[in-house]
């Protein structure tokens, strides 16, 4: 089946920093998503984005499909952001694949 | 954005007891899922489900688990006869055929369940 890596695993930043998280995926996909995992374990969907470039307020996610990789940037980070960031993958078979995730820390 | 909605929030059960989960699913979407998510592990495929019959399952979906859509509105996960390893969060979603102003292959999430088999 297809593989989706996250990088990085961890990340700590300072309030106010910038981010990028990465995507990797193995084969084409019909559909990518980025979810936001809250503390009560709530997947919130941030971007439906299986190519192309949408932005959201302080977050923008980039999709390449052509090299299967998709980029979410965290601008002017919050400590509200801190959790853990998932993308998912969706191809003909239907179901949707998960990578592990990044954990973001915003310190204060 | 339309919803999908999970119930109940959180079920605490002893071990040996059935469960069951329910989804209320976006109406007219055709296709349902179940997902788990074990403590700081990532989000496992269940089981698929389409046009009342199971399409696909997981290693992990074994006879202890069932899937239902009962009354043509909710869709429901049965656990049998819950372990300790069962102690997961459960997500439900639901995916349209796209058309009408709604994209093709997205997938809606729930909130999610938290089980927690004691």
């Amino acid at each position: 089946g297809i593989q989706v890596e996250q990088s990085p695993p961890d990340l700590i930043l300072q309030e106010g920093a910038n981010s990028t998280l990465r995507c990797n995926f193995s084969d084409s996909v019909n559909n990518l998503q980025w979810f936001h995992q809250n503390p009560w374990g709530q997947l919130i969907n941030l971007f439906y984005i299986p190519s192309g470039t949408k932005q959201n307020g302080r977050l923008s996610a980039t999709t390449v499909a052509t090299e299967r990789y998709s980029l979410l940037y965290i601008s002017s980070s919050q400590t509200t952001d801190s959790g853990v960031y998932f993308c998912a993958v969706n191809t003909n078979a239907g179901k949707s694949t998960f990578g592990d995730g990044t954990t973001l820390t915003v310190k204060p | 954005e339309p919803e999908v909605t999970q119930t109940p929030s959180h079920q605490v059960t002893q071990m040996g007891q059935e469960v069951i989960l329910r989804c209320v699913p976006i109406s007219n979407h055709l296709y349902f899922y179940w997902y788990r998510q074990i403590l700081g592990q990532k989000v496992e495929f269940l089981v698929s489900f389409y046009n009342n019959e199971i399409s696909e399952k997981s290693e992990i979906f074994d006879d202890q688990f069932s899937v239902e859509r009962p009354d043509g509105s909710n869709f429901t996960l049965k656990i049998r006869s819950t372990k300790l390893e069962d102690s997961a969060m459960y997500f439900c979603a639901s995916q349209g055929k796209g058309g009408g102003g709604e994209a093709k292959n997205i997938q809606y999430f729930g909130a999610g369940t938290r089980l927690s088999v004691l």
